[in-house]
């Protein structure tokens, strides 16, 4: 089946660094979607991906998804406390393959 | 609903016993997705439905497990026979149409089979 691959699985920053979290499928998704868990918490939707080479931007975070649609990464720029979560990239792959497959995510800490 | 409902919210059971996990997604929301969250991990593909049928079930580990969707809203994880290994939380999210927009959570069902 289709797999999406997701790293780091740890990043322990100190607060004010930057973060980066990436993500990689095999074959080419149609969208890419990333998520936020808070501990105990549920994901909750960030935002969605669509076109090739696309950058959206949500405050302090930047996202990007590849040229070949193959990739994508979540950069946090100058992390604050309130960023502590784990970050799931998820990659819907259309056509018949309706379901959306999670990458293992990425544990976000942040040091005050 | 305001948001995605599951119920119950924890279960504990017995090993050999069958259980139901009840999703109840946003209204009128067209796909539902099961997943299964083990700790530390993403959420694990089971199956998702669009309105009443069941597109894709390759995620289910095996034939204890089925899930339905009967009248395209509420939808039903069966597991039956429980093992250990079968604990886990399973998630249930909902989104407005077909995977290329946003779904929504629900806060999950923890298991614990004993």
């Amino acid at each position: 089946g289709q797999q999406v691959m997701q790293i780091p699985q740890y990043q322990h920053v100190q607060e004010g660094e930057d973060f980066t979290t990436y993500c990689n499928s095999s074959t080419t998704l149609s969208n890419i979607q990333w998520y936020k868990q808070r501990p105990g918490g549920h994901p909750v939707f960030l935002i969605q991906l669509v076109k090739s080479g696309e950058v959206k931007k949500q405050k302090r975070l930047t996202f990007q998804f590849g040229e070949a649609k193959k990739n994508s990464s979540l950069h946090i720029t100058a992390t604050q406390t309130t960023d502590v979560g784990t970050y799931f990239c998820a990659g819907f792959y259309g056509g018949s393959q309706g379901n959306l497959i999670f990458g293992k995510g990425t544990k976000l800490s942040v040091k005050p | 609903g305001a948001g995605v409902s599951q119920s119950p919210r924890y279960k504990v059971t017995k090993r050999g016993q069958d259980v139901a996990l009840r999703c109840d997604p946003i209204s009128g929301h067209v796909s539902l997705y099961w997943y299964r969250q083990a700790l530390g991990q993403g959420p694990e593909f089971l199956t998702y439905f669009n309105y009443e049928a069941q597109q894709d079930k390759s995620g289910l580990p095996n034939d204890r497990f089925s899930a339905e969707r009967p009248e395209g809203s509420i939808s039903t994880l069966t597991i039956q026979r429980t093992e250990q290994r079968d604990s886990a939380m399973y998630r249930c999210a909902s989104s407005s149409r077909e995977g290329n927009t946003e779904a929504f959570f629900g806060q999950g069902t923890r298991l614990t089979v004993v």
